[in-house]
């Protein structure tokens, strides 16, 4: 099983709310990533977790706040979002940090910020 | 800096075809290129990862090649199929930077049609 899912699939919320992106992955991988994903646009890193701890963070608004309960899952949450962080949230997950380790990514969360 | 390209950006065939995408990065200090398949709206689907010792990896209809040396990749589609067209990107693993950190093309726009 090299599956990794992403809840909800679509979310619009305003400006003002506070919603949770979720990410679960059963392959026992020990790294996993958010990354974000504007139109036409490559997807770009957001946040590295290792071992359920946070080892890279590339100057992310605090607005966008990881969260990683255990070593499956993994979640971003979300408040006071601005209309430019509509984008396409990917989660992906690798076996460890380790250089030729292959990252398996989800389906992606659609977010539309009103 | 690490700087990833694709050509062409988009492509349009007809069906039975055989392609080439090509990538090329401006470090040639890397631990791997990945390539990626992405569907509109969809997260992302690896295809094939080459480790910066190979030369090239084989999957079906699916080539890719590396040249380590010259900064450069191609992903050789043969006898293109409809269910072929979508995004096509590549991602590096740069030696230079966080090997955590996936540096990927602006990705090649594949329409296949019967």
């Amino acid at each position: 099983d090299t599956e990794v899912t992403q809840t909800p699939k679509h979310l619009v919320m305003g400006m003002t709310n506070k919603k949770s992106l979720k990410c679960e992955q059963h392959m026992g991988h020990r790294a996993m990533y958010w990354y974000k994903q504007k139109a036409k646009k490559p997807p770009e890193l957001m946040f590295v977790y290792s071992y359920e701890k946070l080892s890279i963070n590339e100057s992310v608004p605090s607005r966008f706040s990881p969260e990683c309960p255990n070593s499956s899952l993994l979640n971003l949450h979300l408040h006071a979002l601005q209309p430019e962080d509509s984008a396409l949230y990917l989660c992906a997950s690798s076996q460890d940090r380790g250089s030729t380790d292959t990252q398996y990514f989800g389906p992606g969360t659609r977010l539309t910020v009103l | 800096k690490q700087e990833v390209t694709q050509i062409p950006a988009a492509l349009s065939v007809p069906e039975g075809e055989n392609l080439v995408l090509n990538c090329s990065f401006t470090d040639s200090a890397i631990y791997n290129l990945q390539w990626f398949r992405q569907d509109p709206g969809k997260g992302l689907t690896s295809l094939l990862l080459i480790q910066s010792s190979q030369r090239e990896q084989t999957s079906g209809r699916l080539n890719a090649s590396l040249d380590k040396s010259s900064g450069r990749s191609t992903l050789y589609i043969a006898a293109s199929q409809p269910g072929d067209s979508a995004t096509y990107l590549c991602a590096v693993r740069s030696t230079s930077y966080n090997t955590d950190k996936l540096i990927f093309g602006t990705g090649t726009r594949l329409q296949v049609f019967p």
